[in-house]
């Protein structure tokens, strides 16, 4: 089984400054790693992914994720951050061993980011 | 390439009736997958398809939940005797391929209110 605790249930910053949304997971079995945004009433968009190698992986909108295997953890970051990002983000895990739990993602709380002016 | 969408948006129904719930996934995506989403908590999952069958379901879904896949292409996922805990956002997902070339991609979602 897989769980997945976002650290952080609501995170506001000043536009321009830097994030990092914090994302610690645990499970029995190695697993492929997902960050999703969900912005007012829309489904979810996935930002990144990691799967395997760099554990430094980048994705849309200038988002990154480290994945650090010793911590269990894989925490976005950016840079500087826009009004546009306002959001509520989630980090999943899905197994990337076969059996029908195969494709299942188990998600965390999320995070609400809110971008002040 | 439209995209996954779900039917209604938003649905609003007194307890005990019944609601049904459907979701087009994108063309030729073999995997499909519905989550629950309640206020202030992740997606949880409650059932994939692969083709037309149901490979997987979970303890969430009781015995008044169904879902089927009739020919592998749209899915309808029915509430029978709803009731205010059945009041959450249903996500509906598809996929294509295996392992890491696996992406889900969501839809918009369906809003059940049950007042």
């Amino acid at each position: 089984a897989q769980s997945v605790t976002q650290l952080d249930s609501q995170v506001p910053v000043f536009e321009e400054a830097p994030v990092e949304l914090r994302c610690n997971y645990s499970s029995s079995v190695s697993v492929y790693l997902f960050w999703y945004v969900q912005y007012p009433n829309q489904g979810l968009q996935l930002l990144l992914k990691y799967l395997s190698g760099s554990t430094l992986v980048k994705g849309i909108n200038g988002f990154e994720a480290e994945f650090n295997k010793s911590q269990t953890s894989f925490h976005l970051r950016k840079p500087s951050v826009h009004i546009s990002d306002t959001a509520e983000y989630f980090c999943a895990v899905r197994p990337n061993a076969g059996g029908t739990s195969y494709g299942k993602l188990t998600f965390g709380q999320g995070t609400i980011l809110t971008v002040h002016p | 390439d439209t995209g996954v969408s779900q039917d209604p948006r938003h649905k609003i129904t007194k307890r005990g009736q019944n609601v049904t719930f459907r979701c087009d996934p994108i063309s030729e995506h073999n995997r499909l997958y519905w989550y629950r989403q309640t206020l202030g908590q992740g997606p949880e999952f409650l059932t994939y398809f692969q083709n037309e069958a149901q490979l997987e379901k979970s303890r969430l879904l009781s015995d008044r939940f169904s879902a089927e896949r009739p020919k592998g292409s749209f899915s309808t996922l029915e509430i029978q005797r709803t009731e205010q805990g059945d009041s959450a956002m249903y996500l509906c997902a598809s996929s294509l391929g295996v392992g890491s070339r696996e992406t889900q991609y969501f839809g918009p979602g369906t809003r059940l209110l049950v007042l």
